[in-house]
């Protein structure tokens, strides 16, 4: 079956910090690949996505690249900030007939600090 | 464009109660899905419908039912509430194809 497995947290940084949170799956097809985010109190929001080997999702700074050799879909930024503190969720997406299902992964809590 | 609605925001049940929790979305798509979000095990899928009148068990049905009988709701019953039964439920829908889902703010549920 698929499965996500990401790294435990939490990750503290101080802010300005480069940060990597790894992400790994294990799928049958070709799985859409999902970064979400929780922010404290809310639902979960997407924050990039790729569809296909070596797609690059990027949005708020945050990156991630599909690589289908490494099965791997680990965020990425560059310069964290204080506001970026939240649970970061991989996912992935298989589109098994007509059904369209999300697998997670534990999640990740990210505390960014001045 | 209100997305995905959820109600209630917090519900507290005693063992053996039942409830309703309400999920409706307005973007008109067929797929939603309900997931249960336990701390250290990320979230799992319950149930999940592809159109009205169609629904299909996840990975962690037992003790819930849903039924779609409009594209628009698609509520989930906990017929006889059990302490492993308190968690956060999130309701998502989707166009389908892999794209993104949308997730409604969530029930904080507690069963006593």
């Amino acid at each position: 079956g698929n499965s996500v497995t990401q790294m435990e947290g939490p990750v503290t940084l101080s802010e300005e910090a480069f940060l990597t949170i790894n992400c790994t799956y294990t799928a049958t097809g070709y799985p859409s690949l999902f970064w979400y985010v929780q922010y404290p109190g809310e639902g979960l929001q997407l924050l990039l996505k790729a569809t296909k080997a070596d797609d690059k999702g990027s949005n708020k700074g945050f990156e991630a690249t599909y690589r289908k050799e490494t099965t791997s879909f680990h965020l990425e930024k560059g310069s964290v900030q204080v506001s970026d503190s939240a649970v970061y969720f991989c996912a992935l997406s298989t589109n098994t007939g007509t059904a369209s299902k999300l697998t997670f992964g534990t999640g990740t809590r990210l505390q960014v600090t001045l | 464009n209100a997305g995905v609605t959820q109600t209630p925001k917090f519900q507290v049940l005693k063992t053996g109660q039942s409830m309703t929790l309400q999920c409706a979305q307005d973007m008109n798509h067929e797929y939603m899905s309900w997931y249960r979000q336990d701390p250290g095990m990320g979230l799992r899928l319950i149930h999940y419908s592809v159109g009205a009148g169609i629904t299909d068990q996840g990975e962690v049905p037992n003790g819930y039912n849903v039924s779609r009988s409009t594209t628009e709701d698609f509520p989930l019953r906990l017929l006889s509430a059990a302490p492993s039964q308190t968690s956060v439920y999130f309701c998502a829908s989707t166009r389908g194809g892999g794209d993104e889902q949308y997730f409604g703010p969530g029930t904080r549920l507690t069963v006593t």
